[in-house]
C-alpha cells in the first residue's frame, strides 16, 4: 500500500496570500495524484486530478504541480472560501487507492 | 448536477452490519461510464477508501476490508449500497458516497457524508 503524506498538518494563511501544499508518496505514483477540498459539512470536492489538471469549475488560482513522489498544491490569492482542508489522493497503484491526511488551511 | 446522498442508521451495535445507500440523482447510473464507491474518514484520521461498484456490479474492495465488505447497486431505484459486517469501534467514522471516473481512480462527486457510530 502506498502511503501519502501531506504536510503542514494545518497552514495558517491571511486572506490574499498564497498557500502551498505539499504531498509525498511513499513510491512512485508518476502523475496518478488528485486533490480534494472538504468543508465542514459539505461534499469534498475534486479540485486537480493528473497532478496538475484542474477539475470542471476550479478557479485557476488553485494550481497542482509534482510527479513521482513529490506534489504540491498551490492556492494563489487566498479567499474566504478557500479555508478548508485539502487532501492529496494517489491513484496510480490500487487495491487500495490511498488518501493523505489532510492538511487544514486556516485564517491567520 | 450530480447529486449524491447517504442514507442509513447513524447508530449501530458492536459486532453487527453497517448498512448504508447511497441515492444518486441528476444522472442515471445504469450503463454509466463511471464506478461508484465509498469512502470513510474516522474521527481524526485520514480518508480510506472501501470500494467501488461499477453500474453491471464489477466491484473492488480495499484489501484491508475486503472479508467484511459487500457493495451492491440497484438501477430501478438509482442507488447503490454499502454493508459492513462485525463492526467495532474502529468503524467508527463519516462515510462518503461518491462517482469514480471510469479509467482513472478519481472521484469527481462526492455526498456530503453520514457519521456512524459503532456503541457497545
Amino acid at each position: 500500500e502506498i502511503v501519502m503524506t501531506q504536510s503542514p498538518a494545518i497552514l495558517s494563511v491571511s486572506p490574499g496570500e498564497r498557500a502551498t501544499l505539499s504531498c509525498r508518496a511513499s513510491r512512485d505514483v508518476s502523475g496518478n495524484l488528485a486533490w480534494y477540498q472538504r468543508k465542514p459539512g459539505q461534499a469534498p470536492r475534486l479540485l486537480i486530478y493528473g497532478a496538475s489538471t484542474r477539475a470542471t469549475g476550479i478557479p485557476a488560482r488553485f494550481s497542482g504541480s509534482g510527479s513521482g513522489t513529490e506534489f504540491t498544491l498551490t492556492i494563489n490569492s487566498l479567499q474566504s472560501e478557500d479555508f478548508a482542508v485539502y487532501y492529496c489522493q494517489q491513484y496510480n497503484n490500487w487495491p487500495p487507492w490511498t488518501f493523505g491526511q489532510g492538511t487544514k488551511v486556516e485564517i491567520k | 448536477q450530480l447529486q449524491l446522498l447517504e442514507s442509513g442508521p447513524r447508530l449501530v451495535k458492536t459486532s453487527e452490519t453497517l448498512s448504508l445507500t447511497c441515492t444518486v440523482s441528476g444522472d442515471s447510473i445504469s450503463g454509466s461510464s463511471y464506478y461508484w464507491g465509498w469512502i470513510r474518514q474516522p474521527p481524526g484520521k485520514g480518508l480510506e477508501w472501501i470500494g467501488s461498484i461499477s453500474s453491471s456490479g464489477t466491484a473492488r474492495y480495499n484489501p484491508s476490508l475486503t472479508s467484511r465488505v459487500t457493495t451492491s447497486v440497484d438501477t430501478s431505484k438509482n442507488q447503490f449500497s454499502l454493508s459492513l459486517t462485525s463492526v467495532t469501534a474502529a468503524d467508527t467514522a463519516i462515510y462518503y458516497c461518491a462517482r469514480r471516473m471510469w479509467t482513472l481512480g478519481v472521484f469527481d462527486y462526492w455526498g456530503q457524508g453520514t457519521r456512524v457510530t459503532v456503541y457497545s
